[in-house]
């Protein structure tokens, strides 16, 4: 079935640094969604995009939709402890669907 | 409480055991949906129900699954003759309406060990 690309798998940061994360698929998709996971919690939502080229920021979290709406990326800035966790991008890529297709998800560690 | 809400946190079970996982969303969604995920593994969509009828069940893997939600509130995801491959954290989401898509709100899951 279709799949995300999400790199980078894992990422090991100082706090206060900024991080990059994307995301990119073979095919067009109409929404792609940014989620964040803590041990045993399920998925929240961070960030929604919906069209193509859209920007969207949520505090220090910045996200964007790709003009070729095949790819997306998260930057966090001036990271803290509590950003420790594993991002995912998710997408929907069938117009009219409510399925979400989800990336490998991104894990992220801080050192203080 | 407020949020999603799942039944067992944890199941342990044998080889070819019946199993029934329960989903109790938030009040007023409309919205229901499984998700299945595997150690190391980004969520995979099992199946979305719009009120009480299945309105896609393309990814629910074999016919050992079946999911019910009879009142258009709480759900059940039922798996027979459990193999070990079924192990893994199921999850349920809900969210308010068709439009808000992708904007789903999840519960903590049920982790399934099949041995």
């Amino acid at each position: 079935g279709q799949q995300l690309n999400q790199s980078p798998q894992s990422m090991f940061i100082q706090e206060g640094e900024d991080v990059s994360m994307n995301c990119t698929s073979s095919s067009i998709f109409n929404t792609w969604l940014w989620y964040k996971q803590e041990p045993g919690e399920g998925p929240v939502l961070l960030i929604a995009l919906y069209k193509a080229g859209e920007l969207t920021s949520n505090g220090r979290l910045t996200a964007q939709f790709g003009i070729t709406r095949k790819d997306s990326f998260l930057n966090i800035s001036a990271s803290i402890p509590s950003d420790v966790g594993i991002y995912f991008c998710a997408g929907q890529y069938i117009q009219g669907a409510q399925k979400l297709v989800f990336g490998q998800g991104t894990r992220l560690t801080i050192n203080p | 409480g407020a949020g999603v809400s799942q039944t067992p946190s944890n199941k342990v079970t044998e080889k070819g055991k019946y199993v029934e996982l329960r989903c109790d969303p938030i009040s007023g969604h409309t919205a229901l949906y499984w998700y299945r995920q595997s150690l190391g593994q980004g969520p995979e969509f099992l199946i979305y129900f719009q009120g009480t009828g299945a309105a896609d069940d393309s990814g629910l893997p074999n016919d050992r699954f079946f999911a019910v939600r009879p009142e258009g509130s709480v759900s059940t995801l039922k798996i027979q003759r459990t193999e070990r491959g079924d192990s893994a954290v199921y999850l349920c989401a809900s969210s308010p309406s068709q439009g808000t898509y992708g904007e789903l709100f999840f519960g903590e899951g049920s982790r399934l060990t099949v041995l």
